[in-house]
């Protein structure tokens, strides 16, 4: 079973720029979830989509982050324009089943984004 | 709200010690906990959960962790470390219920002295 897929696996970009990261989830699995690990930290939500509907966004920037999900499978997150905090690396995970107990959530390698 | 803190950002162990990674949680109605691991510039894997039935719950690569509903702790552990337990190591919370959103740790950054 192939794992959650995710590129660029590294991005390098200047501050105002724009940029996008793509996630595609393990077939089947109907809920997707964008994380931001800045270094030192956890990772932190930033949106959690179930098929193509945003179930939790209220960590999200809405002013410079959006994040669609159009046909219920991959995903896009982009940033526009990008800060100097946004540096960080960006996880996509996916689960099989929404509400369900200890639902074990499976992660992508991750895209480092440098914003300099 | 769910939170859970994890004290210690570094702990270093020599091969074959025992390793004790630190977890308390704070949530206001029963919680599900993990443990997930991160290699480097890889995403995360778990583990470990506790999802209400057994409180000693065993995991991947010899962890173990133990749900102490007195003390609020889920502290990870393993009888004795190897070289590639070398990673960093995150204790997360959610509800038992609905959202399953994770909230995690600040981390712990496992070393493993020769």
């Amino acid at each position: 079973e192939a794992g959650v897929a995710q590129s660029p696996r590294y991005k390098i970009i200047e501050k105002r720029q724009s940029v996008a990261f793509w996630c595609n989830p393990i077939s089947g699995h109907a809920t997707l979830y964008w994380y931001q690990q800045i270094l030192g930290q956890g990772p932190k939500l930033l949106i959690q989509f179930q098929n193509n509907g945003v179930v939790d966004d209220s960590q999200l920037p809405k002013d410079r982050f959006s994040a669609e999900r159009l046909k219920g499978v991959d995903s896009t997150l982009k940033i526009q324009p990008a800060k100097l905090e946004d540096s960080a690396v960006y996880l996509c995970a996916s689960s099989s089943t929404r509400g369900k107990g200890g639902n074990e959530q499976f992660f992508g390698p991750g895209t480092r984004l440098t914003v300099l | 709200a769910q939170s859970v803190t994890q004290l210690g950002s570094h702990v270093s162990v020599s091969e074959g010690a025992l390793v004790l990674l630190r977890c308390n949680y704070s949530s206001s109605v029963p919680p599900y906990l993990f443990w997930y691991v991160q290699y480097p510039n890889q995403g995360l894997q778990l583990l470990l959960k506790y999802t209400s039935a057994a409180t000693l719950v065993k995991g991947i690569n010899g962890f173990e962790a133990e749900f102490k509903k007195s003390e609020t702790s889920f502290h990870l552990t393993k009888p004795s470390a190897h070289m590639s337990d070398a990673a960093e190591y995150f204790c997360a919370v959610r509800r038992n219920f609905g959202n399953e959103k994770l909230t995690f740790g600040t981390g712990t950054r496992l070393t493993i002295i020769p």
